[in-house]
């Protein structure tokens, strides 16, 4: 069966600190994979999508950057974070455009 | 512009009863369109999909029907219990867009 981590699970950084949340999948190949962001009482929001290794879209411009080292890796990482970038992170994967997406647990990230 | 609305941030029910949540969309035009369940500080849940073409779909307590002529989906759980309090998101995937895109969700309480 498939399973997706993400990690940390929590985390509280300074303001102009940088950042780096990471994603794996196991259980699948050559997914699709997903960075969103989901403000307090909020949708979510696209913020990365990657249909294979080194191919990143972005959805949003932002401080924020995406990477794709391998198949089933998928990283978030910013230089400099900002007060805005406070939200709870979250990564999914999925096999087609039509599919069910599956989430990972989350990074709930505060920035002081 | 493009925007999804979720009937409202709150809706408490008794238990028992049937609860019914509101995706109105406007646009858009949806091939298919999902709802999720999310409970606090996890990631969304897959429930339903239902495609353009299909006019309703069930799966145990929960009933998705879908209106293209009046921009809207109706997500029904019967029988409702405490166990399905939680935040329903609905989610749209438009016919030429890459990637599902998510309502801001509305918090189910299910009261004993």
């Amino acid at each position: 069966s498939q399973t997706i981590h993400q990690w940390p699970a929590t985390l509280v950084q300074p303001v102009g600190s940088p950042l780096s949340l990471e994603c794996t999948v196991e259980g699948t190949s050559n997914p699709n994979l997903y960075w969103y962001r989901q403000a307090a009482g909020r949708g979510l929001q696209l913020l990365f999508y990657s249909v294979g290794i080194g191919q990143i879209s972005s959805e949003v411009p932002q401080n924020l950057s995406a990477s794709r080292p391998q198949d089933r890796q998928f990283i978030l990482s910013s230089k400099k974070l900002l007060l805005s970038d406070s939200g709870f992170y979250l990564c999914a994967w999925d096999r087609g455009r039509t599919d069910t997406q599956y989430f990972g647990p989350g990074t709930r990230l505060t920035v002081l | 512009s493009q925007k999804i609305e979720q009937n409202s941030e709150a809706l408490n029910i008794q238990e028992g009863k049937t609860a019914t949540l509101t995706c109105n969309y406007t646009n858009y035009s949806p091939a298919y369109l999902q709802w999720y369940r999310q409970d606090p500080g996890r990631g969304p849940v897959f429930l339903l999909l239902i495609r353009e073409n299909e006019k309703e779909k069930r799966k145990e307590r929960l009933k998705v029907t879908f209106d293209t002529t009046l921009k809207q989906s109706l997500f029904h759980i019967t029988a409702s219990q405490p166990a399905d309090s939680a935040t329903y998101l609905c989610a749209l995937l438009p016919i030429y867009g890459q990637n599902f895109v998510f309502g801001p969700g509305t918090r189910l309480s299910v009261l004993p």
